[in-house]
């Protein structure tokens, strides 16, 4: 078990609020990552970190920003959430190096009402 | 970005029956991976292949790499109920990007 733990897994907030995800990891691992699931589309990579303070953008960036003042935390934020935000969010990371494919946390499943 | 074309998307099978699916890319990949997801749980890793022309097995499950190097399949053998789950592919291309297919929802009825 890599110990990549997500909080929440349920929110339901309103179009407006701002709303943050955490993704918390044991294993001091480099890369961390956040991706989108909706129907229809697969994961969908929102950002992703390489190190402390060390961020970069993804495929579908606008709306979220994310901070890792941490190793192992990994912060997502909807700065003013919109109904087109409502989804499946899951953190992963690379434990046994980038080619070697991801391990996903279990989930937060964000409504925006 | 580039989206894998993941077919079929949803298979309803009896139990003991084998099962096929494929991933197809319009580019080349350097790595396929395969994935398995439960309702209310994250993807978890099945299968990683490397290199064209790979076939890996775990247990009941064999994926291959495509020759060409823009495809890869998996088959399950004799399926049983806990089999149940969406199955998706993943694959990097030479930019070191992944992307994810669609998912193949599978049922597997006793």
């Amino acid at each position: 078990d890599a110990g990549i733990t997500q909080s929440p897994r349920h929110k339901v907030t309103e179009t407006g609020t701002p709303v943050t995800l955490r993704c918390h990891q044991t294993e001091n691992h480099r890369y961390m990552y956040w991706y989108r699931q909706d129907p229809g589309h697969g994961l969908r990579l929102i950002h992703y970190s390489y190190g402390v303070k060390d961020t970069d953008k993804g495929e579908v960036s606008d709306g979220y920003s994310v901070s890792r003042s941490k190793t192992e935390d990994f912060l997502l934020t909807l700065e003013s959430a919109t109904s087109s935000q409502t989804s499946v969010y899951f953190c992963a990371i690379t434990p046994g190096g980038d080619n070697y494919g991801y391990t996903f946390g279990s989930g937060t499943r964000l409504t925006v009402v | 970005g580039q989206q894998l074309n993941q077919s079929p998307q949803s298979m309803f099978i009896q139990e003991g029956e084998d099962v096929s699916m494929n991933c197809t890319s319009s580019s080349i990949f350097n790595t396929w991976l395969w994935y398995k997801q439960d309702p209310g749980e994250g993807p978890v890793l099945l299968i990683a292949l490397y290199k064209a022309g790979e076939l890996t097995s775990n247990g009941r499950l064999t994926a291959q790499f495509g020759i060409t190097r823009k495809d890869s399949f998996l088959n399950i053998s004799a399926s049983i109920p806990s089999d149940v789950g969406i199955y998706f592919c993943a694959g990097r291309d030479t930019g070191n990007q992944f992307y994810f297919g669609t998912g193949t929802s599978l049922t597997v009825i006793p």
